[in-house]
């Protein structure tokens, strides 16, 4: 079943902006990933953060995990026309599953 | 190149003609899985698989068939097509607790 739930459903940026995805999950995890999907295409892996871990920054992007609220969040800093597309929490322990998404949108 | 791919890409078919979707991997994954994709309601699971021979259900397996006799390979089956099966289709496969690699999707329209 669909353990994350993505928040919000869509958000609409101008270049150069910073965007902030949140996740929540309702079990226990191992680590939580950050999947990228770019309109129609298969998803791409962005980033996982282990349980033990609270932030975690590749890039532009960083990565926080509160393993006491069941939540994550994803920050796209500086962000610019080409990080258009779908983004994904999931996790991946006795089987892959995610939520429905954040759609991104971001404006030159 | 380390990939998953799926074939056919795109798909047009009738109502009932059976079909396969074919999914391979060159990584030596044990875990592969299928999804659909339908506006709205995100990725869904249909089948999984742990290892060869090793098989479960997803969220949403009715309608389909899927079998693991090689471990690179993860076929999944429509044995009797129909219009509320079409959709975006995707293969996945990984390592448990670690990234997982998508193949392109297959596009299916039954109509």
């Amino acid at each position: 079943s669909q353990q994350g739930e993505e928040d919000p459903q869509a958000l609409s940026i101008q270049e150069g902006e910073n965007a902030t995805m949140n996740c929540s999950y309702k079990t226990s995890i191992n680590n939580l990933q950050w999947y990228r999907q770019n309109s129609g295409r298969g998803l791409v892996h962005l980033i996982l953060i282990r349980s033990n871990e609270r932030e975690k920054h590749s890039g532009r992007l960083r990565v926080t995990l509160d393993t006491s609220k069941k939540s994550s969040s994803l920050l796209i800093t500086a962000s610019r026309a080409a990080d258009t597309a779908s983004y994904f929490c999931a996790q991946f322990y006795s089987t892959l599953t995610f939520g429905k998404g954040t759609m991104l949108l971001v404006s030159p | 190149e380390a990939q998953v791919t799926q074939n056919p890409r795109y798909l047009i078919t009738v109502t009932g003609k059976k079909l396969t979707v074919t999914c391979s991997q060159n990584m030596n994954h044990e875990y592969m899985s299928w999804y659909r994709q339908d506006p709205g309601l995100g990725l869904r699971q249909i089948y999984y698989s742990m290892n060869v021979e090793v098989t479960d259900k997803g969220d949403v397996p009715e309608g389909y068939k899927v079998s693991r006799k090689e471990k690179r390979n993860f076929p999944l089956i429509l044995e009797s097509p129909s219009p509320n099966q079409t959709s975006l289709y995707f293969c996945a496969s990984g390592r448990l607790n670690t990234e997982a690699f998508f193949g392109q999707g297959t596009r299916l329209t039954v109509v």
